[in-house]
């Protein structure tokens, strides 16, 4: 696609369910990041995905978040039991391979709002 | 363990420079990134520097210096459209995982 998508672009949930958000990067880039912004703050790392593997997912908060990739292209965040301290935009990045010089593009993000 | 750290917030007068600071202590160096957000909107990418020095693009410059850990990115000719938040990430490790900083909100005044 021309430019990373993500869906939905807002999701309201009660406490303890389950979310699935999905993100469609740029056709071709094999690396995929997901981050969780809240109010005022600067996006925070979540999981890195380097084809179909995660290649590092110690941003993860806790076992309730879970992301896969399963043909290297489209992703799904998913969250369990979900809480209030969840609510925040998640922010979805591709970029084309290697290590260096491959800046990032975002979408416009999920707002996820627990109630 | 990985820590970039930003000015919170900043003030500067339209038609001024403005220099935003960016320190970082992280495993593996591979780039520095500097991004653009305004408020409801996605971050959009601004300027790269791997190797030591200034890299100039338009009104938008940003400087290295590895051995420090130093970063900042200089804005000429204020204007107001340029009031936003501004992200210093660096891209570490072997695998090339990009972390960001809190961010710098930017308020220009005319």
């Amino acid at each position: 696609g021309a430019g990373v998508s993500q869906t939905p672009s807002n999701k309201v949930t009660e406490k303890g369910k389950y979310v699935e958000l999905r993100c469609d990067p740029i056709s071709g880039h094999t690396a995929l990041y997901w981050y969780r912004q809240s109010l005022g703050q600067g996006p925070e790392f979540l999981i890195y995905f380097q084809g179909t593997g995660a290649a590092d997912d110690s941003g993860l908060p806790n076992d309730r978040f879970f992301a896969v990739r399963p043909e290297g292209s489209v992703s799904t965040l998913k969250i369990q039991r979900t809480e209030r301290g969840d609510s925040a935009v998640y922010l979805c990045a591709s970029s084309s391979w290697g290590v260096r010089n491959t800046e990032a593009f975002f979408g416009q993000g999920t707002r996820l709002t627990v109630v | 363990g990985q820590n970039i750290d930003q000015p919170t917030e900043m003030t500067a007068t339209e038609g001024a420079i403005v220099q935003i600071n960016c320190t970082y202590q992280t495993s593996g160096f591979n780039g520095l990134f500097w991004y653009q957000q305004h408020a409801g909107e996605a971050p959009t990418f601004l300027s790269y520097n791997v190797l030591d020095g200034l890299e100039e693009k338009g009104r938008f410059s940003s400087f290295l210096s590895r051995s420090k850990g130093y970063s900042y990115l200089l804005l000429k000719e204020l204007q107001m459209k340029d009031s936003a938040s501004y992200l210093c990430a660096v891209k570490g490790g072997s695998q090339g995982n990009l972390i960001f900083g809190k961010g710098t909100k930017l308020s220009v005044k005319p």
